[in-house]
């Protein structure tokens, strides 16, 4: 079956817009997390969603937004972007929780300038 | 709060010889605990997990509550083996949201 898909793989945007990246689990997959990777914080938790909701936000400003969809399809927005939001963000889905780990896609490379 | 302490950022091996990825944790519960492994220009995958107990690839990881660890280790490694490996725990009650260490980078050489 079909993995983890993230759309776009590169982006490059201007200080001050702002990107929206998507995400498409495995199917049947219903929790849809977010990380942002960096060399300097390694993987951080930004938030995940379960059934259109989120179920669970890390420490990261309002301008770190997502929602999913009822196909589990899942968005992340960041608005007003900064020169430190440059990252690799990851989507990671599973089943139910993460006690079963994760099916990570190969993630967004995001570039600020 | 959870952490997750991978104390090396690089190990560098010859082929055949044994490996051991060191990872440590902070929890005050009982964790459930993760071994990732990213090779070149591929994603971020899930390589093994304590409570199945299962060797991957020659990998095996035990779970020592004492000591609050969770190693990853092979007897002998091979080139292929070199990747970036991520130790990860998920707390068993609350919120099971995975914590992630800063990664060990494997070298193997041949």
């Amino acid at each position: 079956k079909a993995g983890v898909t993230q759309t776009p793989r590169y982006l490059i945007k201007t200080r001050g817009q702002q990107v929206t990246l998507s995400c498409s689990p495995i199917s049947g997959h219903r929790s849809v997390s977010w990380y942002q990777q960096t060399p300097g914080q390694g993987l951080q938790f930004l938030f995940e969603y379960f059934s259109e909701t989120q179920r669970n936000k890390g420490n990261f400003p309002g301008r770190f937004s997502g929602r999913q969809f009822s196909n589990s399809r899942s968005e992340m927005n960041v608005s007003t972007l900064e020169l430190g939001d440059s990252a690799l963000y990851l989507c990671a889905s599973s089943t139910e929780t993460g006690f079963n780990g994760y099916t990570f896609g190969s993630g967004t490379r995001l570039t600020v300038v | 709060a959870q952490r997750v302490t991978q104390p090396e950022k690089l190990l560098s091996v010859f082929k055949g010889a044994p490996v051991e990825l060191k990872c440590n944790y902070s929890y005050s519960g009982s964790p459930e605990l993760f071994w990732y492994v990213q090779y070149s220009r591929q994603r971020l995958q899930l390589l093994l997990r304590h409570i199945s107990r299962e060797s991957i690839k020659g990998f095996t990881a035990d779970l020592n509550k004492g000591e609050t660890s969770f190693h990853l280790k092979k007897p002998f490694a091979q080139e292929e083996d070199s990747a970036m490996y991520y130790c990860a725990l998920s707390a068993s009650g609350g919120s099971y949201i995975p914590t992630f260490g800063r990664g060990t980078s494997l070298i193997v050489h041949p």
